[in-house]
Order: structure tokens, then sequence, then C-alpha cells
């Protein structure tokens, strides 16, 4: 069974521009969530999505959204770049719903802003 | 509010030495404790999670790790490291509302001797 797939897996953007990065889910898998990993702030939770819906939401500017689409794919949307931004996202899926399930990570897109 | 707290940044075993990963949590319910370990350029494997029951949890590549409800512990050990065990390990808890997410830790990154 293929894994938690990311694309891309690495991108050099500007400050200002905007980003895309794609996941796709374990088959089967109807929840997934993102990560973002920096030195500094480590790992913290970015959103949450099942079903196409956002059930929860990190303590992000709403220049970070996301979407989940009717195949459970994610992609996630960074508007108006900052050098801070510069971070490994890391998405991940999960097949139970509302129990502690198992988390199956991606290997992650990193983003670099110049 | 949950946090996970990884007092050692690095460590630094001989191979053949036994390891003791360090983790203390903090949540208001019965927590759900995950160990995951990510090897450079990787995204985060599952090594073993304690969600009740016995408080001895097996994992694989020969972890365990030993839930302390009285001390909020849950460490990670392993009784002969291998080369190979070298990387990256966070330790996080589960906060399991209707939706789901993890709260890591800092990590500790394990550094292997000869």
């Amino acid at each position: 069974k293929a894994g938690v797939t990311q694309t891309p897996r690495y991108l050099i953007k500007t400050r200002g521009q905007q980003v895309t990065l794609s996941c796709s889910p374990i088959s089967g898998h109807r929840s997934v969530s993102w990560y973002q990993q920096t030195p500094g702030q480590g790992l913290q939770f970015l959103f949450e999505y099942f079903s196409e819906t956002q059930r929860n939401k990190g303590n992000f500017p709403g220049r970070f959204s996301g979407r989940q689409f009717s195949n459970s794919r994610s992609e996630m949307n960074v508007s108006t770049l900052e050098l801070g931004d510069s971070a490994l996202y890391l998405c991940a899926s999960s097949l139970e719903v509302g129990a502690a399930g198992e988390l199956f990570f991606g290997e992650g897109s990193r983003l670099t802003v110049l | 509010a949950q946090s996970v707290t990884q007092p050692d940044i690095h460590i630094t075993v001989s191979e053949g030495a036994s390891l003791e990963l360090r983790c203390n949590y903090s949540y208001g319910a019965t927590p759900y404790l995950f160990w995951y370990v990510q090897s450079p350029g990787q995204g985060l494997q599952l090594l073993l999670k304690y969600f009740s029951g016995d408080t001895l949890v097996q994992g694989i590549k020969g972890f365990e790790a030993e839930f302390k409800r009285s001390q909020s512990s849950f460490n990670l050990r392993k009784p002969s490291v291998h080369w190979s065990d070298a990387a990256e390990y966070f330790c996080a808890v589960g906060v399991i509302q209707g939706f789901q997410k993890l709260v890591f830790g800092t990590g500790t990154r394990l550094l292997v001797s000869p």
C-alpha cells in the first residue's frame, strides 16, 4: 500500500509569492493533517481535515489555508510568503476518526523563502 | 494547555549501550502518547503508542516505553543501540476532541558513537 505522498518535495519561493503544497493520503484514510516543522518552533499543528471539512486549526495567520477534496487528497496554501515561512511542511493521514489513530506522515515538502 | 517536554536536546550513546530518552507531558485527561523517529530528510515514523492498559508498551526496532502517570512521563528505552538508530526522536501527546492533533516535544537528537 502506498504511503502518504507529498508534492513537491522541494521548492524555493521569494517573499510575497504564494505556494500550494499537495498531499495524497494513504488509500482509505479520510483524515489529513498538516504540520509545520522549523528549527526554532519545532513541529506545530496547522490544521486537520476530514471529509472535506476543516475540523481544527492551529495558531497560524490567515495566510495559511487548506482544503480537502472528495478523494481525501489535500492541499495547503500559503499566501504572501515571509522569510519565516521557510520550513518543512509535513502531511499526515489517519484511518480512524475521533480516536487516537496512528498518524502516518509523508516525507514533507521543504519550502525555502528567499 | 497540552505540552510535552523533552529535556535532552542531544544525547550521545555508544553503540551497544542502552538508551533512555526522557519525555514529560502535561494534559488534563488520560493522555494518548506517542514516540516518533525522524531520520534526516525524512518524515516521521511511529515507534510506539500508548492509549490505555499495560503501561509498558513495545514498539518497532526494539524500542519500548513506559507510561508513569504519577510522574507524567513516557520515557523511551532500548537495551542496545545500533548505529542506525541515530536520528531525532519526538515524543507527542494526542489531543482527541472530535478532531485529532498531536502536540510534539522539541525532540532529542540521538548520536551513536562507535
